[in-house]
């Protein structure tokens, strides 16, 4: 079965760094892209970027370029979201999830929990 | 960047109806359209990919449908459990999603 276990909620000053980590189990772990998705209270999902632990090549979403960072650990089958600069604006649920492959098009079929992240000062 | 529109972002039915929630692109995603579903408090839920394959295990009285700009999920028979909120996706050009339609 496969599953995605996420790490625990976190409270953020304004202007500091979090890591939230994303242990994945129950497939080939350099199968797939681990995506990372956002969301704000009562907003809709807003896509982050993606690694593929295969090659270790990451794309981010423009919005997050220069302050996100993507990788991974093999050994763990686990992959990490690094989000730097943390304003009140990043207070959401992070979800990461994985991609499945149909023909050249990709959906998410597995998701982590989600973690709370709360920026406060 | 491609942007989504829902229509209704709100949507009220009762048990046994027929509901249909609509997603508009700002440019054409051709077929590479997805629809999740998601409870309160929970991770969302992939339901309908591709604009019509349905996901495994999930009922047949959902259904999707469209191309290009315009895209559609319906619920034929609506049931308890299907009183969520439903998010479209493209994956055409990076990947983003709508601000999602609540059935209640």
């Amino acid at each position: 079965q496969v599953h995605l276990v996420q790490s625990g909620a976190e409270v953020k000053k304004p202007g500091a760094s979090v890591k939230i980590s994303c242990e994945t189990s129950g497939y080939t772990f350099t199968g797939h892209h681990i995506h990372w998705v956002r969301q704000a209270p009562g907003q809709g999902p807003e896509w982050m970027g993606w690694i593929n632990p295969s090659i270790g090549v990451t794309s981010y979403a423009e919005t997050f370029q220069g302050r996100v960072t993507m990788t991974w650990d093999t050994s763990k089958s686990t992959t990490y979201m690094a989000l730097n600069s943390l304003t009140s604006d990043d207070s959401a649920v992070y979800y990461c999830a994985r991609q499945n492959y149909f023909e050249t098009s990709g959906y998410f079929d597995f998701w982590g929990q989600g973690t709370l992240v709360t920026v406060s000062s | 960047d491609i942007h989504l529109t829902q229509s209704p972002s709100s949507l009220s039915a009762s048990v046994g109806d027929s509901v249909t929630i609509s997603c508009r692109t700002s440019e054409n995603v051709y077929r590479y359209l997805n629809w999740y579903q998601q409870r309160p408090g929970k991770a969302p839920k992939i339901v309908i990919y591709d604009t019509s394959k349905l996901q495994s295990g999930v009922p047949s009285r959902f259904s999707g449908g469209g191309s290009g700009t315009d895209h559609t999920l319906t619920i034929r028979g609506v049931q308890p459990e299907d009183f969520a909120t439903y998010f479209c996706q493209q994956v055409y050009s990076s990947w983003s999603f709508g601000q999602g339609t609540r059935l209640e």
